[in-house]
């Protein structure tokens, strides 16, 4: 797999801590949101998504936020793990013909042990 | 993985040669996808196909083309490679909402 040295955002988290991952989007006619997590060598893997008449999602230790007011997004990640050591990214759908995504910079998730 | 398989993982190419990228896939799905990842950037949208012959430009489309003969191969040329080309470039296939991606492909351009 492949990754990019990218030059992100960083937040670094004591294992076993709460950790919130933060986005801004860009259209308020966006429909359907997603997190996406890279680790290092690899494509982009699904973590949850959010459909835009819903302002909260939960999974597994991740929980999704969503304010379309303000056009913001968040992800958190409870009891962090060394595993969730990655990169995450929010994408945005358009409701079009080709449902394309539009992904945001991304922000490096570090957890210490 | 959804069942992409990109090829080649790795390739170095000449400023001016012609490079095509494969993105294979085993599941029948109808929409597919090429990005490009650079620094500072995250995933841009290159082309996307909805169907055999039917494809269409994304964000950054200039200097690439794309052709889908048929439903498992989604391939993407560059037709004079350029060093602004230099990147990791990965396929996706949309799966009802979400999308899932390959392994990527970094191109680097001399």
């Amino acid at each position: 797999g492949e990754s990019v040295g990218l030059h992100l955002p960083t937040l670094s988290v004591q294992e076993g801590d709460n950790s919130i991952i933060n986005c801004a989007y860009s259209n308020s006619a966006s429909d359907y949101f997603i997190w996406y997590k890279q680790e290092s060598g690899k494509g982009p893997q699904f973590i949850i998504d959010i459909r835009s008449n819903m302002d909260k999602r939960q999974g597994q230790r991740v929980t999704v936020l969503l304010n379309k007011t303000v056009k913001h997004l968040s992800l958190q990640i409870a009891a962090t793990q060394p595993g969730d050591s990655a990169v995450y990214f929010c994408a945005e759908r358009l409701n079009n013909a080709g449902n394309m995504l539009t992904f945001g910079g991304g922000t490096r998730l570090m957890v210490k042990p | 993985d959804a069942g992409i398989t990109q090829s080649p993982r790795h390739k170095v190419t000449e400023t001016g040669t012609p490079v095509t990228l494969r993105c294979h896939q085993t599941e029948n799905h109808r929409y597919m996808y090429w990005y490009r990842q650079d620094p500072g950037h995250g995933l841009r949208l290159i082309h996307y196909s909805y169907g055999v012959k039917d494809t269409d430009k994304g964000e950054v489309s200039d200097g690439y083309s794309v052709s889908r003969s048929k439903t498992e191969d989604f391939l993407l040329t560059l037709e004079s490679a350029t060093s602004s080309q230099t990147s990791v470039y990965f396929c996706a296939i949309r799966q009802g909402p979400e999308a899932f991606f390959g392994q990527g492909t970094r191109l680097t351009v001399v």
